[in-house]
């Protein structure tokens, strides 16, 4: 069975202060491995998708990697407004449907 | 606005009354999803159509659960007999497949509380 596995928990982070979020998953056969941000009462709000062990993909502060067993959400210098939930969802290649397995996220706060 | 919209945002409702949620997904998208999400969770996968068709069932969807997506626009998921179990966020999202391009996208959900 898909597992996705978020770490840490939770995060908290000085305004400027770099660092990572991992999604590590086991799955047979990945199709894509996508980040969502998700802010408190709203739905997930789509970052990334990355399909193959190497690729790696920028939006802002935003850096995402793949490799053939965890993914990593780089943010560099983040501001008070990058907080949020990060969640990472894995689509198994071998199915013939498209569902998300998502992990439990992490809560990043960046205080000022 | 061209987003997936969600209806009602909020539902408060006795044990053991329905509900029905409904869900406006992105026009050209021909593939729509439900996910449920509870506090501290990611969401959990509950059913999915391509088109008009409900191509897979969770585990998660007892008996009580139903979904429909008639003409394959808009779709609503029906909840009988509400459970305090039931409570949670409920999620759709949709998605057009072309090639190896899935992504989905997600609207703001539906907060139900039973009570």
């Amino acid at each position: 069975e898909d597992q996705v596995t978020q770490s840490p928990e939770a995060l908290r982070l000085q305004e400027g202060e770099s660092s990572s979020l991992n999604c590590s998953y086991t799955v047979s056969g990945l199709r894509g491995l996508f980040w969502y941000r998700q802010d408190p009462g709203k739905g997930p709000e789509f970052l990334f998708t990355l399909y193959s062990a190497g690729e790696e993909k920028e939006k802002e502060r935003l850096k995402a990697t793949l490799t053939k067993k965890e993914s990593f959400l780089h943010i560099t210098a983040p501001k008070p407004e990058d907080s949020a939930t990060y969640l990472c969802a894995v689509q198994e290649g071998n199915s013939g449907y498209s569902t998300l397995t998502f992990g439990k996220g992490t809560m990043l706060l960046v205080s000022p | 606005d061209t987003g997936v919209s969600q209806n009602p945002r909020h539902k408060i409702t006795k044990r053991g009354q329905n509900v029905t949620f409904r869900c406006d997904p992105i026009s050209e998208h021909n593939r729509l999803y439900w996910y449920r999400q509870t506090l501290g969770q990611g969401p959990e996968f509950l059913t999915y159509f391509q088109n008009e068709a409900q191509l897979e069932k969770s585990r998660l969807l007892s008996d009580r659960f139903s979904a429909e997506r008639p003409k394959g626009s808009f779709s609503t998921l029906e909840i009988q007999r509400t459970e305090q179990g039931d409570s949670a966020m409920y999620l759709c999202a949709s998605s057009l497949a072309i090639g190896r391009f899935y992504e989905q996208y997600f609207g703001p959900g539906t907060r139900l509380t039973v009570t």
